[in-house]
């Protein structure tokens, strides 16, 4: 597509209950990421996505977050068990390649009441 | 990783230049400056990126000093939606990961 698309743009969920985020990098982008950001604060790595290579998930907050990416294309975060100080806005951005500068979707926002 | 130091906050007349000042002393050889920005509740926008080179592109300019030490984002005539805050990043060595690490940046607020 001509940009990334994220969906949903908004997700209210109940404490406790699984949430997938889903995002569609920009046609053959090799990199995806991973970003959040709370409410007023800056961006927080969470997750990097490099063509076949093992991803950096080196920004997981715990292990009730993890993230795929199928044939290289759509990644998917997921989730489980959500809690209150998850509620934040998720970003993902893709890149051509690891040089080349990203370009963001919109975000999800999500709300854990 | 290198890190950045930016200005918290800065104003800019409307029409005028706005310079924004970037020190990233720690910077290694290989390491390339980006600047992006974030207008309120969109996603971040990549604006610019160099090595040691000066750049400039349809949307700003991007001056490094010689010594790689700092780097000054120029917007050569700022308009109100330029009111954004605006990202100075330090990409880690190629050999590494491309992640970008987002400081707490500079917030511009362009006034008429």
């Amino acid at each position: 597509g001509a940009g990334v698309s994220q969906s949903p743009s908004n997700k209210v969920t109940e404490k406790g209950k699984d949430v997938e985020l889903r995002c569609d990098p920009i046609s053959g982008h090799t990199a995806l990421y991973w970003y959040r950001q709370s409410l007023g604060q800056g961006l927080e790595f969470l997750i990097y996505f490099q063509g076949n290579s093992a991803p950096d998930k080196s920004g997981l907050p715990s292990d009730r977050f993890s993230a795929e990416r199928t044939g290289g294309s759509v990644s998917t975060l997921t989730i489980q068990r959500t809690q209150q100080e998850d509620s934040a806005v998720y970003l993902c951005a893709s890149s051509a390649q690891v040089n080349y500068g990203y370009t963001f979707g919109s975000g999800t926002r999500l709300t854990v009441v | 990783d290198a890190k950045t130091t930016q200005p918290p906050s800065m104003d800019c007349a409307e029409g005028r230049a706005a310079n924004l000042p970037c020190n990233h002393s720690t910077i290694s050889g290989n390491e390339y400056v980006y600047w992006y920005r974030q207008i309120h509740s969109q996603g971040p926008q990549y604006i610019i990126h160099g090595l040691k080179n000066n750049e400039t592109n349809e949307m700003a300019s991007l001056i490094i000093t010689e010594d790689r030490k700092s780097s000054t984002l120029i917007l050569p005539h700022a308009t109100l939606r330029d009111t954004a805050v605006y990202y100075c990043i330090v990409r880690p060595p190629r050999s590494n990961t491309g992640k970008l690490i987002f400081g707490q940046g500079t917030t511009l607020q362009v006034k008429p």
